[in-house]
């Protein structure tokens, strides 16, 4: 079975250009969450999907990033216009069950992305 | 809110010797505990958690950590440590809401070399 697997691995931008991040979740997991992880900080969380609905976007830094997942299958992650403060790598987790003692979150390798 | 803290972002022991990698945590309502590595050029993998009954948990690759309430830590430990367990650990901490889900909130990390 495949695992979590996010698109690209590395991404080099300029200040003020559009990327966009895919993560693609283990099949038959509803729930997807996006974190982050800056330079020698803690990984922090952003958000959570359940299904394609939205289910806490509460770590969602500000209003240049759009998480979508049409379809409930695999999700992007825009980032429009990118700032300096946004370079870090970017993971992707899965999980079939929300909550309880069989919720595991399985993780992707990352995207780390880089803006200068 | 909860906040999880690992003591010590670099730690060092030799192969053969015992590892012991330090988190501590701050709840108030009974978590549940994660341990995660990251291999270089990896994603995050699973170790162990916990979520109730037994305190001492057993994981993969040897490792195993025991829940203490009233030092509210949750330690990780290999009796002898092996080249390949280079790699840096997160200890983690569900952070629980709405009781439909679970969002996890990470410490800074330690990354663990290991020497001949």
């Amino acid at each position: 079975e495949a695992g979590v697997t996010q698109f690209p691995s590395h991404s080099v931008i300029e200040k003020g250009q559009t990327v966009t991040l895919r993560c693609d979740p283990i099949s038959g997991h509803d729930n997807l969450y996006w974190y982050r992880r800056v330079m020698g900080k803690e990984i922090k969380f952003l958000l959570h999907f359940v299904k394609e609905s939205k289910q806490d976007e509460s770590g969602m830094p500000n209003n240049r990033f759009l998480a979508e997942r049409t379809g409930g299958t695999y999700s992007t992650l825009k980032v429009q216009p990118a700032e300096l403060e946004d370079s870090g790598v970017y993971f992707c987790a899965s999980s079939q069950v929300a909550g309880g003692p069989s919720d595991t979150q399985y993780f992707g390798p990352g995207t780390r992305l880089t803006v200068l | 809110a909860q906040s999880v803290t690992q003591l010590g972002s670099h730690v060092s022991v030799s192969e053969g010797a015992l590892v012991l990698l330090r988190c501590n945590y701050s709840s108030s309502v009974p978590p549940y505990l994660f341990w995660y590595v990251q291999y270089p050029n990896q994603g995050l993998q699973l170790l162990l958690k916990y979520t109730t009954g037994a305190t001492l948990v057993k994981g993969i690759n040897g490792f195993e950590a025991e829940f203490k309430k009233s030092e509210t830590s949750f330690h990780l430990t290999k009796p002898s440590a092996h080249m390949s367990d280079a790699a840096e650990y997160f200890c983690a901490v569900t952070l629980l809401y709405t009781g439909t889900a679970s969002k996890l909130t990470f410490g800074t990390g330690t990354r663990l070399q290991v020497t001949l």
